[in-house]
């Protein structure tokens, strides 16, 4: 099925371990982003890639790098895991077509990583 | 500052009953997207709109620019309806289009 896939679903960690979430679509979109979700508070952007070759910082990067693979695949790395990282990770793309109508931000998220840091 | 605020924070219904969720924003934007995530699960988007009026099924999606302001409208509400609704904005001018996410309704549509 076309979409966007994360791994893992789950992962606990201890604090100061590293790991990587992948991240892969096959929509052929140029955009990737990862978000964090957490109680009370709106998704927030850790980083995005507006195309292959290219990544900047968003509203929360601390503790955070990522890599923009190739065109499919955008991966999130944290070096040594905090408690304050427990949260739920989305990846997402999007693409951005222009139609009569308006411009259309075709945007499709992965199912989300619940991480916890112990 | 673009900030996108929803209301309610929850609400809860009986079946059958006509629901209205509204979001507004205090800057331009491009488009405004509307979000369900059900308990535990992904985040589908239901509509991308930048004027006027969208319907799909039960759903329908309405936004004023002028006034900064859009509902999200469910009719014959269902228990299967039950999720967070989320609105978020794509900014005016961006290089790329990142959304600004409202915090969610979250919607109990009980039998």
């Amino acid at each position: 099925n076309a979409g966007v896939t994360q791994t893992p679903k789950f992962q606990v960690l201890k604090t100061g371990q590293s790991m990587t979430l992948q991240c892969a679509q096959d929509m052929n979109h140029n955009s990737m982003y990862w978000y964090r979700q957490d109680p009370g508070m709106g998704l927030r952007l850790i980083y995005y890639s507006a195309s292959e070759g290219t990544t900047d910082k968003g509203e929360v990067p601390n503790g955070y790098n990522v890599s923009r693979l190739n065109k499919r695949e955008f991966s999130l790395r944290l070096e040594s895991a905090a408690p304050s990282q427990t949260s739920v990770y989305f990846c997402a793309s999007s693409t951005k077509r222009y139609r009569g109508e308006g411009t259309n931000y075709g945007y499709t998220f992965g199912s989300g990583t619940r991480l916890t840091v112990v | 500052k673009n900030e996108v605020e929803q209301s309610p924070q929850n609400l809860t219904a009986q079946e059958g009953e006509f629901i209205t969720i509204n979001c507004s924003y205090s800057v331009g934007i491009s488009a405004l997207h509307w979000l369900q995530q059900h308990p535990g699960g992904g985040i589908v988007s239901l509509f991308m709109l930048s004027s006027g009026k969208k319907k799909h099924g039960r759903l329908i999606a309405t936004i004023n620019i002028q006034e900064k302001h859009s509902s999200l409208h469910i009719t014959a509400s269902h228990p299967r309806d039950s999720a967070v609704y989320i609105c978020a904005s794509v900014p005016l001018g961006g290089a790329t289009n990142k959304l600004i996410f409202g915090t969610g309704t979250l919607l109990a549509v009980q039998p």
